[in-house]
């Protein structure tokens, strides 16, 4: 079945750490997105990619870093000069068009909780 | 940059109708969608319009005024299942492709 994968659903780390959050997708996509949604919140994003080996940053993303070495992946590395880690993560992909119904698929997220 | 309001929260009662708009402030508008969300869950899409007009999808309907600025998405027959979080999210045309923008959701209740 296509979709995207992330892992792992919940993630646990100390206050100082860096901790990397996957993003797998099978879709074909040419475009990922990642974003960070807190309590009762929208969406805000983070990085977003159109292309392998190219991404953007988006509106939030101080404290953040991505890679996109490969066309179904695009991980987020969430560092220690991240302010306030502590969120729900949630990775999109879609086709790059911006014409017609094309939506972003989401994957499942990660809750990562800082300490 | 966009703005893009929605109300908080909603509650509405089983086998009701309920009506959440969405309201948007953009340049380069490109189409607006809408997502149901459950608690702890991914988004799933749920429609799309980038024209005036009504589009209708079984029990859900959303509508677009883009003079006006403004969206609502339609539920009918409610039911428990409907109890979520409806984000409004609007596309525009920008260097950057496909992106979206959304609102800060709209949490309805939906009781027996």
């Amino acid at each position: 079945d296509g979709g995207i994968t992330q892992s792992p659903k919940y993630l646990f780390r100390k206050e100082g750490q860096n901790v990397t959050l996957s993003c797998e997708q099978n879709l074909n996509h040419d475009a990922m997105y990642w974003y960070r949604q807190d309590p009762g919140q929208g969406l805000r994003l983070i990085y977003y990619s159109q292309i392998v080996n190219d991404f953007q940053k988006g509106d939030i993303a101080e404290g953040y870093s991505v890679s996109r070495e490969k066309k179904e992946s695009f991980p987020l590395t969430v560092t220690s000069a991240q302010k306030n880690p502590t969120a729900f993560y949630l990775c999109a992909s879609s086709s790059p068009g911006t014409s017609g119904n094309n939506e972003q698929y989401f994957g499942p997220g990660t809750r990562l909780t800082v300490t | 940059g966009q703005n893009i309001d929605q109300p908080t929260e909603m509650t509405a009662t089983e086998g009701a109708i309920v009506q959440i708009n969405c309201t948007y402030q953009t340049s380069g508008f490109n189409g607006l969608f809408w997502y149901q969300q459950h608690a702890g869950e991914a988004p799933t899409f749920l429609s799309y319009n980038v024209l005036d007009g009504l589009e209708e999808k079984g029990r859900f309907s959303s509508f677009l005024s883009r003079s006006k600025g403004y969206s609502y998405l339609l539920l009918k027959e409610l039911q428990m299942k409907d109890s979520a979080s409806y984000l409004c999210a609007v596309r525009v045309l920008n260097n950057a492709g496909n992106m979206l923008t959304f609102g800060g959701g709209t949490r309805l209740m939906v009781k027996p």
